[in-house]
């Protein structure tokens, strides 16, 4: 089963509307971690935003926030008042905390293609 | 500035032969990984180091090998076992040598392996 789903492949969205990237995942620790990554044409993977499992507040990094719902497993990166710049590949990503060895499961990407 | 560099951006391999993809970092941090995506999947995990001499496998490790002899570097070799390997290959790196949860990883640009 996968660990971390991102169930749309592409998305278009008009410059300077907010954009919803959605990020489901499955894990049966109590302790994990959830990270979201911007990847641009020029293939650096950009760090955008954490959230723990024990953190009782949602994540927000200027425009960037993480609607974490932990019942229903989803940890949805929201950016507000896209721009241009925002075009890029979006990955989920977790770190389970619990008899693993700590690493990163990722899920397959959100290509996100702002309009002018 | 501190980062990490990744050497060649593209990089060609003929049939039988091995070639070595270096990762450098000037970030002083003790962990390194390799990684490999392909097109329309996450990254997977080939090798990790959390520290200098030491090294783990992750989840793709055949066909490919590593060193880890200094801290600043953490050189990936395809090797002629690998029969799959046009893929793009990111390096990164974090700080602790004890992983968490909260566990942050810093990309290099990438290198862009094809087989001729």
């Amino acid at each position: 089963a996968q660990k971390i789903t991102q169930t749309q492949p592409g998305m278009f969205v008009q410059e300077k509307e907010a954009v919803t990237l959605d990020c489901t995942y499955d894990t049966s620790d109590q302790s994990y971690g959830l990270f979201w990554y911007k990847q641009p044409s020029s293939g650096e993977m950009i760090f955008l935003i954490y959230q723990g499992s024990y953190d009782e507040q949602n994540a927000t990094e200027g425009r960037y926030s993480l609607n974490f719902q932990k019942a229903r497993k989803s940890a949805n990166l929201v950016i507000s008042a896209s721009q241009l710049g925002d075009s890029a590949m979006y990955f989920c990503a977790m770190r389970e905390g619990g008899g693993s060895n700590y690493q990163l499961i990722w899920g397959a990407g959100t290509k996100l293609i702002i309009k002018p | 500035d501190g980062g990490i560099t990744q050497s060649p951006k593209y990089l060609f391999r003929k049939e039988g032969q091995n070639v070595t993809l270096s990762c450098e970092q000037n970030l002083n941090h003790d962990a390194m990984y390799w990684y490999r995506q392909d097109p329309g999947q996450g990254l997977r995990l080939i090798y990790y180091s959390q520290i200098v001499n030491d090294f783990q496998k992750g989840d793709i490790a055949e066909g490919y090998s590593v060193s880890r002899e200094k801290k600043e570097s953490f050189p990936l070799t395809v090797t002629s076992a690998q029969k799959n390997p046009t893929a793009f290959y990111l390096c990164a790196s974090s700080i602790p040598r004890r992983p968490s949860t909260n566990e942050k990883l810093f990309f290099g640009s990438g290198t862009q392996l094809s087989v001729l």
